[in-house]
C-alpha cells in the first residue's frame, strides 16, 4: 500500500527552527508537494520538490531524497503566525496525490 | 478576487437527506478535485475531473456523484447522506501543467446526523 508518515504533533519557540520530517512509500513518485493548513482553513502551497536536494523560498526550505523516499520542510525565524498544520503529499505514477494526515505546529512565545 | 469558492460553508442535515455542496472557480483551470478530511487522515479524493465534461473516482467515491457541465462549476451531491459522511469537504482546482500545483476552496464542514 501506499503510505505517507509525518509526525502529528511538533512544538519549537518563537524565532528558533524546525524541522519537519516526511516519508513515504508509493508506486512510483512524480513530485512531492507541501501545504500549509492554518486552523478553519484552507490548505495553502509552499514548495514543491521533484528532483534530490534543497528548495529554499525565503523563510521556507524544502529537501528531498528520493532514494531514501524522505523529505523535510525547514522552517526558520519562527513566528506566531507559523502555528498550522503542514501537510506531505506525493504525487505517484498514476498523477494522483497521496496525502499525508500533516504535523501539528505550534509556537510558543 | 480570483479563487475558488465554496457553499454552503457549513450544513447540518438529517440521514437520508440529498445534499449538493456547490463549487465554483474562476481561474479558468482544467483540472478540478473533491476531498474530504477527517482528523487524524490525510486529504482523500472522493472524485476528480481533469477537463469539462469528463469526470473520474478517486480514492473514496461511494455515496457521491458529481458533473462537470463547464470548466468553472464542479457540484458533489451526497443522494442520501449518512453518518459516516460527516466531514469537511474541500474542492481545488489546478492547471494541469508544470507543478500541477492545487488552489482549495475554504471548505464546506457537513455535519449528518
Amino acid at each position: 500500500g501506499q503510505n505517507i508518515d509525518q509526525p502529528t504533533e511538533m512544538t519549537a519557540t518563537e524565532g528558533a527552527i524546525v524541522q519537519i520530517n516526511c516519508t513515504y512509500q508509493t508506486s512510483g513518485f512524480n513530485g512531492l508537494f507541501w501545504y500549509q493548513q492554518h486552523a478553519g482553513e484552507a490548505p495553502t502551497f509552499l514548495s514543491y520538490n521533484v528532483l534530490d536536494g534543497l528548495e529554499e523560498k525565503g523563510r521556507f526550505s524544502s529537501f528531498l531524497s528520493r532514494s531514501k523516499g524522505y523529505s523535510y520542510l525547514l522552517l526558520k525565524e519562527l513566528q506566531m503566525k507559523d502555528s498550522a498544520s503542514y501537510l506531505c503529499a506525493v504525487r505517484d505514477s498514476n498523477y494522483q496525490l497521496i496525502w499525508g494526515a500533516g504535523t501539528k505546529l505550534i509556537i510558543k512565545p | 478576487i480570483a479563487g475558488i469558492t465554496q457553499a454552503p460553508t457549513s450544513q447540518i442535515l438529517a440521514a437520508g437527506r440529498r445534499m449538493t455542496l456547490r463549487c465554483t472557480q474562476d481561474m479558468r483551470h482544467n483540472a478540478m478535485y473533491w476531498y474530504r478530511q477527517d482528523l487524524g487522515l490525510g486529504l482523500r479524493l472522493i472524485h476528480y475531473s481533469n477537463t469539462a465534461g469528463t469526470t473520474g473516482k478517486g480514492e473514496v467515491p461511494d455515496g457521491y456523484s458529481v458533473s462537470r457541465a463547464n470548466t468553472d462549476d464542479f457540484p458533489l451531491t451526497l443522494a442520501s447522506a449518512v453518518p459516516s459522511q460527516t466531514s469537511v469537504y474541500f474542492c481545488a482546482s489546478s492547471d494541469i501543467s508544470g507543478a500541477n500545483v492545487l488552489t482549495f476552496g475554504a471548505g464546506s464542514r457537513l455535519t449528518v446526523l
